[in-house]
C-alpha cells in the first residue's frame, strides 16, 4: 500500500523515442507534481497538477507532456527523447503538510 | 521567481558531534520552509519544516531556525548517528501546497 506509487522505476531507451511514466497516490492529496533531479541531485519542478488542473508549467520543452486522468494520477508522456532528458523523475502528492514523494523513475536515453 | 541557496554543500563530521546546514531565500513572500532528507537511491523525506510565524521548532534531534528579516533558515542535527548520513535539501514555498524550490543539497557523512 505505497503512498505515492511510480512506474517504472527504471527506463533505458534511445534517442527520439516516445516514452511515459505514471504516478499514482492513494493519500487523497489534491495537489501532484513532477521534480526533475538531475546528474549533480538538484531538484526542479516541472509540473503542478490541483485537482486534475494544471497549475504550474515551469518552462518546461513541450515534448513533455503531463496528463491527470483524475486526482489520484499524474502521468507524464515524453516525446522525441533526448540525452539531456536523462535524470530521475519524482512524482510528488501534497495537502496541507509538505510533499509526499515517489520512488522516482530513472531514465536514461542512450 | 524563488532562488534559494544552500551552504556548505559537502559536511563531514564525527559521530555524535552537530551538524548544521545553513539556506537562504530570496523571495519575502515565501513562508513555508521545509527540510528533506534523501539517503543514497531513495526518495526524498520530509524531516522538519517551519512556517513564518514560528522562529524555531524542534523534534527529537533536529531542530530548525527562521530569521525571516535576514531571509535564511537553518537546520541543526545534534548527536549525530551514521544513519544521519544522506543528502540534506532545503526549500522555500508560498504555501505549503504550492512549488518548492529546493536548494542544491548538503552531502552530510557521519564519522564512525
Amino acid at each position: 500500500d505505497t503512498a505515492v506509487s511510480q512506474t517504472p522505476k527504471y527506463l533505458v531507451t534511445q534517442m527520439g523515442n516516445d516514452k511515459s511514466i505514471k504516478c499514482e497516490q492513494n493519500l487523497g492529496h489534491d495537489t501532484m507534481y513532477w521534480y526533475k533531479q538531475d546528474s549533480k541531485k538538484f531538484l526542479k519542478i516541472m509540473f503542478s497538477y490541483n485537482n486534475k488542473e494544471l497549475i504550474i508549467n515551469e518552462t518546461v520543452p513541450n515534448r513533455f507532456s503531463p496528463k491527470s486522468p483524475d486526482k489520484a494520477h499524474l502521468n507524464l508522456h515524453i516525446n522525441s527523447l533526448e540525452l539531456g532528458d536523462s535524470a530521475v523523475y519524482f512524482c510528488a502528492s501534497s495537502r496541507d503538510r509538505g510533499y509526499t514523494f515517489g520512488s522516482g523513475t530513472r531514465l536514461t536515453v542512450v | 521567481g524563488e532562488n534559494v541557496e544552500q551552504h556548505p554543500s559537502t559536511l563531514s563530521v564525527q559521530e555524535g558531534d552537530s551538524a548544521v546546514i545553513k539556506c537562504t531565500y530570496s523571495d519575502s513572500a515565501s513562508n513555508y520552509f521545509p527540510w528533506y532528507k534523501q539517503e543514497l537511491g531513495k526518495r526524498p523525506q520530509l524531516i522538519i519544516d517551519i512556517r513564518s510565524n514560528v522562529g524555531e521548532k524542534k523534534d527529537q534531534r533536529i531542530a530548525v531556525t527562521l530569521n525571516k528579516t535576514a531571509k535564511h533558515f537553518s537546520l541543526h542535527i545534534t548527536e549525530t548517528q551514521p544513519e544521519d548520513s544522506a543528502v540534506y535539501f532545503c526549500a522555500a514555498s508560498m504555501s505549503v501546497d504550492y512549488k518548492l524550490s529546493f536548494g542544491a543539497g548538503t552531502t552530510v557523512t557521519v564519522r564512525a
